[in-house]
């Protein structure tokens, strides 16, 4: 099956505590993305990466940070920096990143992960 | 800059059809697409619309661009219970960014 996973599915972390989100995707996808979405809101790009070895900061990546080792995986780390992490964190992917007039930069979302702090 | 708007709530009666507004503000936008999302669920893909194309037809999913007015809909025909959910309209303008609406909630009752 191919896809995209998250997990875990749930995460509670105390306030003070830095954590990791997993995002893997099968898809041979070059391009990854990683979303904050909060009730009553629109996604929020927090960070994007176009290959391998490579990303870029987003609208709101104050507090985060990733990496992207391989092709299939582009884990986030919700710092102690983050003033407000709890909410629902999304992961995406596409085949490239795309210019202005490519359908392959169509974006795919994982099931997400929801975070709370305690 | 980009700046999507939906209505928050649509409430429809199950076999109706259900139309979700949606504006947008950057008129360079290339695609624009709608996702449907479950609750606790990540966003599913429903359907993309090339910005040089007026409407598109896709089984029950009919999608209207009026380029002019920058104002797409998605119509739902024969509303089900499983159509319950957050649609989420998006723009690509002419780099990789999306810009999302913040959804509209779709309640279907029986």
């Amino acid at each position: 099956d191919g896809g995209i996973t998250q997990s875990p599915k749930y995460l509670f972390r105390k306030e003070g505590q830095n954590v990791t989100l997993s995002c893997e995707q099968n898809l041979n996808h070059d391009a990854m993305y990683w979303y904050r979405q909060d009730p009553g809101q629109g996604l929020r790009l927090i960070y994007y990466s176009q290959i391998v070895n490579d990303f870029q900061k987003g609208d709101i990546a104050e507090g985060y940070s990733v990496s992207r080792e391989k092709k299939e995986s582009f884990p986030l780390t919700v710092t102690s920096a983050q003033k407000n992490p709890t909410a629902f964190y999304l992961c995406a992917s596409s085949l490239t990143l795309g210019g202005s007039w490519i359908s392959t930069d169509t974006q795919y979302f994982g099931p997400g992960t929801r975070l709370t702090v305690l | 800059g980009e700046d999507v708007e939906q209505s928050l709530f649509l409430s429809v009666r199950e076999g109706d059809s259900s139309v979700i507004n949606c504006t947008y503000t950057d008129s360079s936008s290339t695609y624009l697409y709608w996702y449907k999302q479950e609750p606790g669920a990540g966003l599913q893909l429903l359907t993309y619309i090339f910005s040089n194309m007026d409407m598109k037809q896709d089984q029950r999913l009919t999608v209207l661009l009026n380029k002019k007015d920058k104002h797409l809909s998605l119509r739902i025909a024969d509303t089900q219970t499983g159509d319950s959910a957050i649609y989420f309209c998006a723009e690509k303008s002419g780099d990789y960014k999306l810009s999302f609406g913040a959804g509209t909630t779709v309640t279907v009752r029986a």
